[in-house]
């Protein structure tokens, strides 16, 4: 069975200042992982993927994820918060395996972006 | 250039009214997943069509069901809903299983 774990269910950050966002995770196979960002009343929008190439997952509106399978690690990145980036954000697993098996979310950080 | 689409985005219904909602995908994905999102929590994935194969969570109550009547449409139907049943409901695409999930704006229902 797979599962996320982030840590933190609020951060907060100042304008500007870097936003790191934990996400551990536990796989029996080698997985495939995601962030989600999601706006108030909205749906979640795919900010990145991580599909066991690059280790450094670059995506949308300036952040960035590295993989790092000695710490079951994901964590989310940016480094100048922008007022915009208030939201959840969601890390989820997804299995290699070939089934067509949904993903798995943590229960998500409320990002928080002090003025 | 939507690409998943969900009808109603606000759904009311009464306790024991059944209820439908409506997922549609422009994107031609073999799969399509639905998922309930309670307040402050994580989506919770209840069942998928992987083309017309239909894969049931095994904690998905049976007052769930879907329909998928062809590639591009698929529903949700909800029985006899119960207080407990309001959430959003998000609909999600991939083109192919374990592939990226692409997720449309949600439908959130109030069981009254």
């Amino acid at each position: 069975a797979q599962s996320v774990t982030q840590l933190g269910s609020h951060v907060s950050v100042s304008e500007g200042a870097l936003v790191l966002l934990r996400c551990n995770y536990s796989s029996s196979v080698p997985p495939y992982l995601f962030w989600y960002v999601q706006y108030p009343n909205q749906g979640l929008q795919l900010l990145l993927k991580y599909t066991s190439a690059a280790t450094l997952v670059k995506g949308i509106n300036g952040f960035e994820a590295e993989f790092k399978k000695s710490e079951t690690s994901f964590h989310l990145t940016k480094p100048s918060a922008h007022m915009s980036d208030a939201a959840e954000y969601f890390c989820a697993v997804s299995d290699t395996g070939g089934g067509a098996d949904g993903l798995t979310f943590g229960k998500g950080t409320h990002l928080i972006i002090q003025p | 250039d939507a690409m998943v689409i969900q009808n109603p985005r606000y759904q009311v219904t009464q306790f024991g009214k059944p209820v439908t909602l409506s997922c549609s995908q422009t994107l031609n994905h073999n799969v399509m997943y639905w998922y309930q999102q309670k307040s402050s929590q994580a989506p919770k994935l209840l069942f998928h069509y992987y083309d017309k194969d239909f894969n049931n969570e095994a904690d998905t109550p049976d007052n769930f069901q879907s329909r998928r009547p062809n590639t591009s449409f698929c529903f949700l139907d909800i029985r006899s809903p119960g207080l407990g049943d309001a959430a959003m409901y998000l609909c999600a695409t991939s083109r192919d299983p374990g592939g990226t999930q692409y997720f449309g704006p949600g439908t959130r229902l109030t069981v009254l």
